[in-house]
C-alpha cells in the first residue's frame, strides 16, 4: 500500500505565476488535510477535504489559494499570482474511514523567485 | 482557541543521554494528542499518539503520557542515538469539532541534534 504521495517534490515558481500542487491520498482513504510550514515556523492548517467537498477552509488566505478533491484523481492545491511570502513547504496528510489518524507525504517545497 | 506549546531548540545531548522534550496544551473538550518527527529533507512521520487521559503512548523507546491534570505530553526517550536528530512536533487534534474534522494543531517543533 503506497503511502501519500505528493508532487512535485520541489517546485520553483516565478512572482506571478500559478502553482499547482498534487496530493494522491494512501489507497481507501477518503479525507484529506493540507498544511504549510513557514521557514522557521510549525505547522498551520489550511484546508480539509473529503471527496468533492471542502469541510473546512478556515485556514486558507482568502485570496488567490484553492483546493480541491475530486471524485477521481489527487486532490490540488493552486496558488495563483505566488508571491515570494509563499515560498514554504506544503504537507498533505489523508486518513482512512475512522479519521484518527493521519499519514503525512513528503511535501512540495515552493519557492517563488 | 486550541493551542499547544513545546520547549524551544534546539536541544543537543551526547549518544545515550536522556531527553525530555516539553509539550503542554490548551483546548476544550478532550482532544488527541501526537508526537511527529521530522527527519532532514523527509516529510513528517507518526511517532506515538494518546487519545485519552493517562493514556501512554509509545514507540522507537520513545514515551509520552497523556497528563489532563497537567495538560502535558512530554516525549521522553532513555538513551538517544545519533539516529534521532530530527525535529519533533507536537500536535493535538479536537475530536469536538464540527463533523468528523480531526485537523491538526502544532506546536513549533524542537529541533535535536544528537551528537556520538
Amino acid at each position: 500500500n503506497a503511502g501519500v504521495m505528493q508532487n512535485p517534490r520541489h517546485l520553483v515558481r516565478r512572482r506571478g505565476q500559478e502553482a499547482r500542487l498534487r496530493c494522491s491520498p494512501m489507497k481507501g482513504h477518503s479525507h484529506v488535510y493540507w498544511y504549510r510550514q513557514l521557514p522557521e515556523e510549525g505547522l498551520k492548517f489550511m484546508v480539509y477535504l473529503q471527496k468533492e467537498n471542502i469541510i473546512d477552509e478556515s485556514g486558507m488566505p482568502k485570496e488567490r489559494f484553492s483546493a480541491e478533491f475530486p471524485k477521481e484523481g489527487p486532490s490540488i492545491l493552486r496558488i495563483q499570482q505566488v508571491v515570494r511570502g509563499d515560498s514554504a513547504a506544503y504537507f498533505c496528510a489523508s486518513s482512512g474511514p475512522t479519521n484518527t489518524e493521519a499519514f503525512f507525504g513528503q511535501g512540495t517545497r515552493l519557492t517563488v523567485v | 482557541g486550541n493551542s499547544v506549546t513545546q520547549m524551544e531548540g534546539p536541544v543537543t545531548l551526547s549518544e545515550e543521554a536522556f531527553l525530555t522534550i516539553n509539550c503542554t496544551y490548551t483546548a476544550t473538550g478532550y482532544p488527541s494528542l501526537f508526537w511527529y518527527v521530522q527527519y532532514p529533507g523527509e516529510g513528517l512521520q507518526l511517532l506515538l499518539k494518546a487519545t485519552k487521559a493517562d493514556d501512554k503512548g509509545s514507540n522507537k523507546g520513545f514515551e509520552a503520557t497523556y497528563r489532563k491534570e497537567t495538560t502535558s505530553f512530554h516525549l521522553e526517550k532513555g538513551s538517544v542515538q545519533v539516529s534521532d536528530s530530527a525535529v519533533y512536533f507536537c500536535a493535538l487534534s479536537d475530536r469536538g469539532n464540527a463533523g468528523n474534522n480531526r485537523k491538526l494543531i502544532w506546536g513549533l517543533g524542537t529541533s535535536l541534534a544528537v551528537n556520538p
